[in-house]
């Protein structure tokens, strides 16, 4: 059973830039799966941000794409968001999941980011 | 894109009642929908794939069908664990790009 976990600051200020990392556990990094970021301002819905597959080939939201950057580290198993010039309104809980074809099967627990300064 | 329209924003039912929940497409997805539950605090969880199938795990009391545009998830009889937010999502071929509804909010009446 796959097992991830989001690490990074709680705490980004305006203009700054939010870091996460994923960490996989229980299986390979380097399978055929999509590694994603989804998020979720408070009391809202999620929101898709991209996602990173086995051969390093990325894909993000249209709306997020010129400051997002989703890598993977195989080394470490393990895979990174890098959001630029946040604002207020990437206030959200950051989760990073496995997908395929087949939808989302294995989620992490979140991490809550808060962008203020 | 794809957009995906969830209805009723609402749903107010009581246990053991059945439940039907809307997915929307704004245009076809073929079979390649899924549905999650969502629990406060929780991350989701994938409930159906590929339209109708139940993921490991999942009660058979959950249903999913449809095809196209229009999807549609049904609980036969609400235990209590049942309520919470459920979220249809979608996957595009290119440009890969995934999508969620705005979810269906299932409280007890």
């Amino acid at each position: 059973q796959v097992q991830l976990q989001e690490s990074g600051p709680g705490l980004v200020k305006p203009s700054g830039t939010l870091s996460l990392t994923c960490a996989v556990s229980g299986g390979s990094i380097a399978s055929s799966k999509w590694w994603s970021w989804v998020r979720q301002p408070p009391g809202k819905g999620l929101e898709w941000i991209g996602e990173i597959n086995h051969s390093g080939s990325t894909s993000y939201s249209p709306s997020l794409q010129s400051r997002v950057t989703i890598s993977v580290d195989k080394s470490k198993n393990q895979f990174s968001l890098n959001l630029s010039s946040v604002t207020a309104a990437d206030t959200a809980v950051y989760f990073c999941a496995r997908a395929d074809w087949s939808g989302y099967d294995s989620w992490g627990q979140g991490t809550l980011v808060t962008v203020s300064s | 894109e794809v957009v995906l329209t969830q209805s009723p924003a609402t749903l107010s039912l009581s246990p053991g009642n059945g439940a039907t929940l809307s997915c929307r497409a704004s245009q076809s997805v073929s079979s390649y929908l899924a549905w999650y539950q969502q629990k406060p605090g929780q991350a989701p969880r994938l409930l159906i794939y590929d339209a109708s199938i139940r993921a490991a795990g999942v009660p058979a009391r959950f249903t999913g069908s449809g095809s196209g545009t229009d999807f549609t998830l049904t609980i036969s009889s609400l235990e209590p664990e049942d309520f919470a937010i459920y979220y249809c999502q979608q996957r595009s071929h290119w440009p890969p790009e995934d999508t969620f509804g705005q979810g269906t909010t299932l409280e007890i009446k």
